[in-house]
């Protein structure tokens, strides 16, 4: 069974500093695609990054990069110069074709940023 | 292109009612997942409509059901309702639901069950 891991409920990082959220999960899956999505206080989850397992090359989005190691299945979001406005709670996400597309999210870990 | 929309934003029940909460994806695409989130449980998948079918259920009661129009708008019942059904409902529609598709999110419908 696929499940998703997120081992930090809460976080919090000093404006301008950098933040690693963890993420394992569990497939026996070869083929699949990871993501993380933000979740503001009272608005709508955004798609923040999203990894194909196939490819080697860690994905990154402006200040936002993952450390994707296949073989531990880690997926840890870092997120560098960190502004007021990436407060939230961070979801991981994992989905397969092969299990008909649903997505498996982790608890989430909420951000907290310290002007 | 308009996001998704889901109304009502906030609902307040009571324990036996039922409730209907709907889901209006971006214009074009064909897949419809909806998710309960709670504190502490995350998202939790309970299904996906793509053409009117459902494609997938998650692990929930039979109280829990959804359906799909031919204008990819969806809807989700939860009949007899319990406290524990208190939550956010999530809706999400991607182009055809392939797993490397993102997924757009809704604003999500509040459910208070008292």
């Amino acid at each position: 069974a696929q499940t998703v891991t997120q081992s930090q409920p809460e976080m919090s990082v000093q404006e301008a500093e950098t933040v690693t959220l963890s993420c394992t999960y569990d497939t026996s899956e070869s083929d699949y695609y990871l993501f993380w999505y933000k979740q503001p206080p009272s608005r709508q989850m955004i798609l923040v990054i999203r990894q194909e397992a196939y490819k080697q090359q860690n994905a990154t989005e402006n200040r936002f990069s993952v450390n994707f190691q296949k073989a531990a299945k880690s997926f840890s979001l870092k997120i560098s110069d960190s502004q007021l406005g990436d407060a939230a709670m961070y979801f991981c996400a994992y989905r397969t074709d092969n299990t008909g597309n649903q997505f498996y999210f982790g608890t989430g870990t909420s951000l907290t940023v310290i002007p | 292109k308009a996001g998704v929309t889901q109304t009502p934003r906030y609902l307040i029940k009571t324990r036996g009612q039922q409730v209907t909460l709907s889901c209006s994806p971006i214009s074009g695409h064909r897949s419809v997942s909806w998710y309960q989130q709670t504190p502490g449980q995350g998202l939790q998948f309970l299904f996906e409509y793509f053409s009117e079918t459902q494609r997938n259920k998650g692990n929930f009661p039979g109280r829990f059901s959804g359906r799909q129009f031919s204008n990819s708008r969806s809807e989700m019942n939860v009949s007899t309702l319990e406290l524990g059904d208190s939550a956010l409902y999530l809706c999400a529609s991607s182009p055809l639901g392939r797993a490397r598709n993102e997924q757009f999110f809704g604003p999500g419908t509040r459910l208070t069950v008292l």
